[in-house]
């Protein structure tokens, strides 16, 4: 099983660019997830879509907006690229149930200059 | 809203022996407690759960963690530590929301 596919794994933007990261989960799974990885900062969760056709702000959401195309798929964009947006960024799946894991993907590694 | 905590920013332990890696927690309602693990450049790895039932949860790897309620800590052990176990490891809750909340992380460092 893939798991959770995240493409691209590493991009280097310039301020000001745009972007979309892509998420495709093979698991079944309801609920998607977007966090970025800051060094001390832990995991900070960006949006969520808990089902297919919802989604819903976390805790760091400005400068970003998402898509869940469809159950598989939940992209992330970027607008307006700013050097704090430099981060690693991992994209995550689960049930959707309380007691039930998430699944992550491998990591973006986004760097703006 | 929920929270974790994680004390420790980085833990030393000899191979061979045991290693506790700490982790409090606050969140209104049951907790759903986990512990991730990650290696360098790699995504987060499902180490083990806590749901219910037994306070003592046991893992991949030979991890093992445990529930206490009162002090509203889970606690990530492991009897002997190898040092292939080093490696960043998280703690994470979530309650009666659908969202996972994750503490800053702790550096466990193995020496051979």
């Amino acid at each position: 099983n893939a798991g959770v596919t995240q493409t691209p794994k590493f991009q280097v933007l310039k301020t000001g660019q745009s972007m979309t990261l892509q998420c495709a989960q093979d698991m079944n799974h309801n609920s998607m997830y977007w966090y970025r990885q800051d060094p001390g900062m832990g995991l900070r969760l960006i949006y969520y879509s808990a089902s297919e056709g919802t989604t819903d702000k976390g805790e760091v959401p400005n400068g970003y907006n998402v898509s869940r195309l469809n159950k598989r798929e939940f992209s992330l964009r970027l607008e307006s690229a700013a050097p704090s947006q430099t981060s690693v960024y991992f994209c995550a799946s689960s049930l959707g149930r309380q007691g039930t894991e998430a699944f992550f993907g491998q990591g973006t590694r986004l760097t703006v200059v | 809203a929920q929270s974790v905590a994680q004390p420790e920013d980085q833990v030393n332990v000899a191979e061979g022996n045991p290693l506790t890696v700490k982790c409090t927690y606050s969140v209104s309602g049951n907790p759903y407690l986990f512990w991730y693990v990650q290696y360098p450049n790699r995504g987060l790895q499902f180490l083990l759960k806590y749901i219910t039932g037994d306070n003592l949860v046991k893992g991949s790897y030979g991890f093992e963690a445990e529930f206490n309620k009162s002090q509203t800590s889970f606690h990530l052990k492991k009897p002997s530590a190898l040092v292939s176990d080093s490696a960043l490891y998280f703690c994470a809750v979530r309650d009666s929301e659908s969202t996972l909340t994750f503490g800053k992380g702790t550096m466990l460092l193995v020496s051979p």
